[in-house]
């Protein structure tokens, strides 16, 4: 029940084109969903967020869409360019009884072709 | 003001050595999570800590792995009689407060030989 899944495991896109990443969780006490851009090498960075009472949340070329009845929640990357090459995860958490503890997806290595 | 320092970066250690891991919180920052990263998989939760009290250590392993967070000093996350399987990515990451944000560190990648 503490389990978040994502899909798919690999992406390639072309530049320009739309990513789309997938994630679902069981637990419906999580109550906080960040998405994280990882580069090899490096720690994971916060990407952009979203709490269950949005169901849609954009910060530039990022959008996430939130769908509580379906516990599913997606990360769109609109005109994705080489640079956004990097492994990005999903996460859920539950801030007000754990703090920032987060459970991860198992990430998505996307690939964005010139 | 500085991120979330991971020292070190890369650590080598023999089968049955003692590993130490450290982390520096941001300024500010007294909460303290730490994260295993194995290789193609994604991050695992290992510990939870506030200044000198571990808040939730439940993804931790029963045996070998401890956890400190003394009031002077970084974090640090130790690992006694390490094995092949220990080989991995360990990450940090600190925030203010208990629903803050959290920001992590470079990482930690231990190597078992």
């Amino acid at each position: 029940q503490q389990q978040v899944k994502q899909s798919p495991q690999s992406l390639i896109v072309q530049k320009g084109g739309i990513s789309i990443i997938n994630c679902a969780y069981e637990n419906t006490a999580f109550d906080y969903f960040p998405w994280y851009q990882q580069f090899p090498g490096k720690g994971p960075a916060l990407l952009i967020a979203i709490r269950p009472d949005v169901s849609e949340k954009k910060e530039g070329r990022f959008t996430i869409s939130f769908n509580k009845s379906a516990k599913q929640f997606s990360l769109h990357i609109m005109d994705s360019q080489p640079g956004d090459s990097a492994t990005y995860f999903c996460a859920a958490s539950m801030r007000e009884t754990s703090g920032s503890r987060l459970t991860f997806g198992e990430g998505t290595q996307l690939t964005v072709n010139p | 003001n500085a991120g979330v320092m991971q020292n070190p970066r890369h650590l080598v250690r023999r089968r049955g050595q003692e590993a130490r891991l450290r982390c520096s919180p941001m300024k500010g920052h007294s909460h303290v999570y730490w994260y295993r990263q194995l290789p193609e998989e994604g991050l695992k939760f290992m510990v939870y800590l506030q200044k000198e009290n571990i808040i939730d250590e439940s993804g931790m392993p029963k045996e070998r792995f401890s956890a400190e967070f003394p009031k002077e000093g970084p974090s640090i996350l130790r690992i006694q009689q390490v094995v092949r399987g220990d080989s991995a990515a360990y990450f940090c990451a600190s925030s203010p407060t208990m629903i803050a944000e959290a920001f992590f560190g470079q990482g930690t990648r231990l190597t078992v030989v």
